[in-house]
């Protein structure tokens, strides 16, 4: 079965570089959610969004943004990278039919700030 | 926002020990989610469980949604069950977020 989609796997920028991640949900569902996991700590809500609108927003900072293209797939741009940035970031997606429903995770994309 | 607690946050078992994990949450939600999230940081779907009781082989969970509480069984612990596990809930009134626990770290040592 197709899962959610991210890339890259792995990613190393300097400090004050911009990255952008990149996430494929699983055909047909339409809400799409970005995590930020730092080391021994439980997965963060950034951003989420449903049917290509954002849907809720939670601690992302200014210094990030994101959107959803027609396609469903979705991009976290990451500005003026900072060392605290360095972490696991999860993108999930879900089928909204009604509220609740089973969101599947992608296998995540390691950000290392040097 | 809502709370959303794991106990315990540290366990460490025998192989072939028996556990349960707790999630407690301080609202009502839409959805209850377990995670597995594995040593090289994949995060593993195990029961979608917004009420009631589902079993998956070794591992079954309850949920008792008007007392705000889940469980999650484990059997018969292998070493390959070591790990972190997360409980995750869509609060009610915010259907588009998904809160995590803190987690409970499990260790089987062989």
């Amino acid at each position: 079965a197709a899962g959610v989609i991210q890339s890259p796997r792995h990613l190393i920028k300097e400090k004050r570089e911009t990255a952008t991640l990149k996430c494929y949900p699983i055909p047909r569902h339409d809400t799409v959610y970005w995590y930020q996991q730092g080391p021994g700590q439980d997965p963060q809500f950034l951003i989420s969004f449903y049917e290509k609108m954002q849907s809720d927003k939670g601690s992302i900072p200014d210094r990030f943004s994101a959107q959803q293209f027609s396609d469903y797939h979705s991009e976290l741009n990451m500005s003026s990278l900072e060392l605290g940035d360095s972490a696991l970031y999860f993108c999930a997606s879900s089928y909204r039919v009604i509220a609740g429903t089973e969101a599947f995770f992608g296998q995540g994309t390691r950000l290392t700030v040097v | 926002g809502i709370q959303v607690e794991q106990s315990p946050p540290d366990l460490i078992l025998q192989e072939g020990a028996n556990s349960t994990l707790r999630c407690n949450f301080s609202d009502s939600v839409n959805n209850l989610q377990w995670f597995h999230q594995n040593p090289w940081g994949q995060l593993i779907n195990l029961f979608y469980i917004p009420s009631g009781t589902k079993q998956n082989g070794r591992l079954s969970a309850t949920t008792v949604a008007t007392e705000r509480y889940s469980l999650l069984y484990i059997s018969s612990s292998q070493t390959t069950d070591s790990g972190v596990y997360f409980c995750a809930v869509e609060q009610s009134s915010s259907a588009s977020k998904i809160i995590f626990g803190s987690g409970t770290r499990l260790s089987i040592r062989p």
